[in-house]
This record gives C-alpha cells, sequence and structure tokens, in this order.
C-alpha cells in the first residue's frame, strides 16, 4: 500500500506570507495525487486535483506541483480564511490514502 | 453542483451494528464513485471504502475489511454503510464523499462531501 507522508505537521504564519508544505508518496504514483482544506467542524474541500489542477471555484492563490513521490501545496499569499488543516491524499487504486495533515495557524 | 447528506450515525455498544445512509441530489447518483471517510475525534482524515458506479466494484480498508459494507441503490439515489462489529476505534465522524469525475476504473478527488454523521461506539 501507498503511505503519504505530509511536512511539517503544523505550521505558524502571518497573513500575506507565501506558505509551502509538502507530501511525499512512499512509492511512484505519478500525479494522482490531491490536496484538501479543511476548517474545524466542517467537511474537507478539495482544492488542488492531479498534483496541480486547480478545482473550480478555488483562489488562484493556491497551486499544487509535484510528481512521483514528492509533491508540494503553495498558498502564494495567507489570507484570515486559508487557517485550517491541510490534507492530501493518493487516489488512482485503493487504498486511497490521507496524509496526517498540516495545520497552518495565525502566528 | 450535488449535494449528499449522511444520516443513521448514533452511539452504539461494542460489538454492536449500524447502517449508515448518504443521500445524494443534483447529479447523475449512478455515473459516479462514492466513498466513506471518517475522522476520529481530532485526528485526520481516514478512507474507509469505495464503490464503482454500478455497485459491483466494492473496496475497503484493512481497518474494516470483513466488518464493514459498502452498498448503494441508484434507483434511490442512496449509498450506504452496513457497520459491524463495532469497536472503540470506529468512533469518529463519518462522510460520505462523490468522485471528480464519473467512473472508469481509477478513483479521483472527492469533490462534494456530505456534512457528516457522528458513531460513538462505547459502553
Amino acid at each position: 500500500d501507498i503511505q503519504m507522508t505530509q511536512s511539517p505537521s503544523s505550521l505558524s504564519a502571518s497573513v500575506g506570507d507565501r506558505v509551502t508544505f509538502t507530501c511525499r508518496a512512499s512509492q511512484s504514483i505519478s500525479t494522482s495525487l490531491n490536496w484538501y482544506q479543511q476548517k474545524p467542524g466542517k467537511a474537507p474541500k478539495v482544492l488542488i486535483y492531479d498534483a496541480s489542477t486547480l478545482q473550480s471555484g478555488v483562489p488562484s492563490r493556491f497551486s499544487g506541483s509535484g510528481s512521483g513521490t514528492d509533491f508540494s501545496l503553495t498558498i502564494s499569499s495567507l489570507q484570515p480564511e486559508d487557517f485550517a488543516t491541510y490534507y492530501c491524499q493518493y487516489t488512482y487504486k485503493t487504498p486511497l490514502t490521507f496524509g496526517q495533515g498540516t495545520k497552518v495557524e495565525i502566528k | 453542483e450535488g449535494h449528499l447528506l449522511e444520516s443513521g450515525g448514533s452511539l452504539v455498544q461494542p460489538g454492536g451494528s449500524l447502517r449508515l445512509s448518504c443521500a445524494a441530489s443534483e447529479f447523475t447518483f449512478s455515473n459516479y464513485a462514492m466513498s466513506w471517510v471518517r475522522q476520529a475525534p481530532g485526528k485526520g482524515l481516514e478512507w474507509v471504502s469505495s464503490i464503482g458506479g454500478t455497485g459491483g466494484d466494492t473496496y475497503y480498508a484493512d481497518s474494516v475489511k470483513g466488518r464493514f459494507t459498502i452498498s448503494r441503490d441508484n434507483s434511490m439515489n442512496t449509498l450506504y454503510l452496513q457497520l459491524n462489529n463495532l469497536g472503540a476505534e470506529d468512533t469518529a465522524v463519518y462522510y460520505c464523499a462523490k468522485d471528480l469525475f464519473p467512473f472508469n476504473g481509477r478513483f479521483d478527488a472527492f469533490d462534494i462531501w456530505g456534512q457528516g454523521t457522528m458513531v460513538t461506539v462505547s459502553s
């Protein structure tokens, strides 16, 4: 089974900062990687699919990159509504594994 | 765009059973693979199970294999998850989720999620 490892587990940042966090797959997954944002008490929301395709309606300050085993999500200018937990997920064949999450907190 | 609404979560004793339902609307339900994802209190997301559009292909996480059964009724636009032999480790919010693209043998990102239903396993 493919394992997904996110880093860091949490980070503190300020509004306007550029932030990047990473997700590593235990074996090559091409670009079968998605990113979700989850706020407390809410269902996750897809931001990026296929490693770098922005989901409809998601602000352009979010971007994804990577292929193979190493992936990243970048927020170009952090906004107050972006403080949340972010998860990567492998999807193609089951098990559809999630990373353990990166929590973005206000500095 | 689509909407999902889960129901059926409750407090159940260890060893007990429960059936969760997920009612879908505003999209062609039978065209899409569907999945269940759970989140234990204060923990991350865990994929539980998925099912293809026709219901003939079902997949499970090792942690629930043999205890949980996913199914769907395309005539009722409803997804189900039967949970048997429940343990404390199954306590979580259970979300149903829809694949982004029509099912073609592979799975995609989950673009629509329900609000979740809470399952608590405790004596």
